[in-house]
């Protein structure tokens, strides 16, 4: 079973198109983020999830809108794709408070997203 | 504020050399985390290990040994006869209780390890 799931793996698309990429966790963890991979590698968070609330919103285009419905789900839509939105996301969970698996991040499996 | 820092950006070692993977970190809290993670080709991002700022202990597992020295503020990966399947990109990070729930990522140190 995959703990971290998130759907496409890969998505080409023409610039100025709106698109979704959906995450999900079955670890029952009650943080969920969304991190942006660029080119050279660089891993920066853009939002942060606990319990359905927003915690982290570092600086994004307001292109770019997550949404939790549940605490075991975190979307992210992105309006008006551009050139630069073209990278690989990941999506992530956590649990903040105790367990063997405490305050340890685990990732889902990447959505390589092209803009052309 | 936090900051990872890797220096080494690219590492290439010749299969069965061993070879160590430095981190540096910054932070003003007492209590953080600190974790290695590795991403293989293939794009996934592995966990392989946590550590917490009350445990010093160095830790090994297999071929795999984290020396973390909080006089230095380091917690250096070493990797003890390589292999090809050990290339990928290693990622120290490092979470704090002063900025929430984030995990902040080093830039990386790719490893390339040749037959």
């Amino acid at each position: 079973d995959t703990a971290v799931s998130q759907t496409p793996k890969y998505l080409v698309t023409q610039m100025g198109n709106d698109k979704s990429i959906k995450c999900e966790q079955n670890l029952g963890h009650d943080t969920m983020y969304w991190y942006k991979q660029d080119s050279k590698k660089f891993l920066k968070i853009m939002f942060s999830y606990n319990n359905k609330e927003l915690i982290i919103n570092e600086t994004v285009p307001n292109r770019f809108s997550p949404k939790s419905p549940d605490k075991a789900h975190l979307n992210l839509h992105i309006n008006s794709l551009e050139l630069g939105d073209s990278a690989v996301y990941f999506c992530a969970s956590s649990q903040t408070l105790g367990g063997a698996s405490g305050n340890t991040i685990y990732f889902g499996e990447g959505s390589w997203l092209t803009v052309v | 504020a936090q900051k990872v820092t890797q220096a080494q950006t690219e590492i290439s070692v010749v299969e069965k050399e061993d070879v160590t993977l430095d981190c540096v970190y910054e932070t003003r809290d007492t209590t953080y985390y600190l974790f290695w993670y590795k991403q293989p080709p293939s794009g996934e991002l592995v966990f392989l290990i946590r550590r917490n700022s009350f445990d010093e202990q160095n830790e090994i597992s297999g071929r795999y040994s984290w020396n973390f020295q909080k006089s230095t503020s380091s917690f250096n990966f070493t990797i003890t006869a390589s292999q090809v399947v050990d290339s990928a990109v290693y990622f120290c990070a490092l979470r704090d209780d002063n900025y929430g729930q984030n995990f902040v990522f080093g830039p990386g140190t790719r490893l390339s390890v040749l037959p």
